[in-house]
């Protein structure tokens, strides 16, 4: 099983809201991580989590936060974000640290700010 | 300085025509190098990693190699379905847990 979740697969949201996305994966890697990919562009890293432990901040604005409750669970808690942040959102998580594993992928969520 | 340059950006086939996508790359110490499948809106699709120059994995119609500045993605006989977006990426030398993608190549396989 190389599955991870992730919820909502859509969001419309105004910029004064506050949302959280979700990410979920029980194949017992200990790395996740948040990317943004705009259309026609690579996924580009906004934050990693190693060990349930934040490791890279790709120096995200704070509007954006993320949260590792324990080793299955991503959070990306949303706040006051502006329409350029409109895009997909990808989880990711691969098996280890620091002997770049493959990454496996969420379906991403559709996230769209008015 | 790009780390990770896919060529051609965009590659039309007609089915059954094999072709070859490429890969460079320049930095130093490989950990790694991937290649994803991506279709329009949904996640990236893991589909080889490589670690050695000479290394070769195959899935389907589509096969990797690895030299030591570049990977080639084969495609032999493509079908309609093998339409999407590919891209490649490589370890980060500098930064434990990060990996760089190229921008990708758009392959659109014509019935």
């Amino acid at each position: 099983d190389t599955e991870v979740t992730q919820t909502p697969k859509h969001l419309v949201m105004g910029m004064t809201n506050k949302k959280s996305l979700k990410c979920e994966q029980h194949m017992g890697h200990r790395a996740m991580y948040w990317y943004k990919q705009k259309a026609k562009k690579p996924p580009e890293l906004m934050f990693v989590y190693s060990y349930e432990k934040l490791s890279i901040n790709e120096s995200v604005p704070s509007r954006f936060s993320p949260e590792c409750p324990n080793s299955s669970l991503l959070n990306l808690h949303l706040h006051a974000l502006q329409p350029e942040d409109s895009a997909l959102y990808l989880c990711a998580s691969s098996l280890g640290t620091g002997d770049n594993t493959e990454a496996f992928f969420g379906q991403g969520t559709r996230l769209t700010v008015v | 300085e790009d780390q990770v340059t896919q060529s051609p950006e965009a590659l039309r086939l007609q089915e059954g025509e094999s072709s070859s996508l490429n890969c460079s790359y320049t930095v130093s110490g490989l950990r790694g190098l991937f290649w994803y499948r991506q279709d329009p809106g949904k996640g990236p699709e893991f589909l080889f990693t490589l670690y050695s120059a000479g290394e070769e994995k195959e899935k389907e119609r589509l096969k990797a190699t690895l030299t030591k500045k570049e990977s080639f993605l084969h495609i032999t006989a493509p079908k309609p379905e093998d339409s999407a977006t590919y891209l490649c990426a490589v370890g980060d030398p500098n930064r434990d847990d990060k990996i760089i993608f190229g921008k990708g190549t758009r392959l659109h396989i014509l019935p």
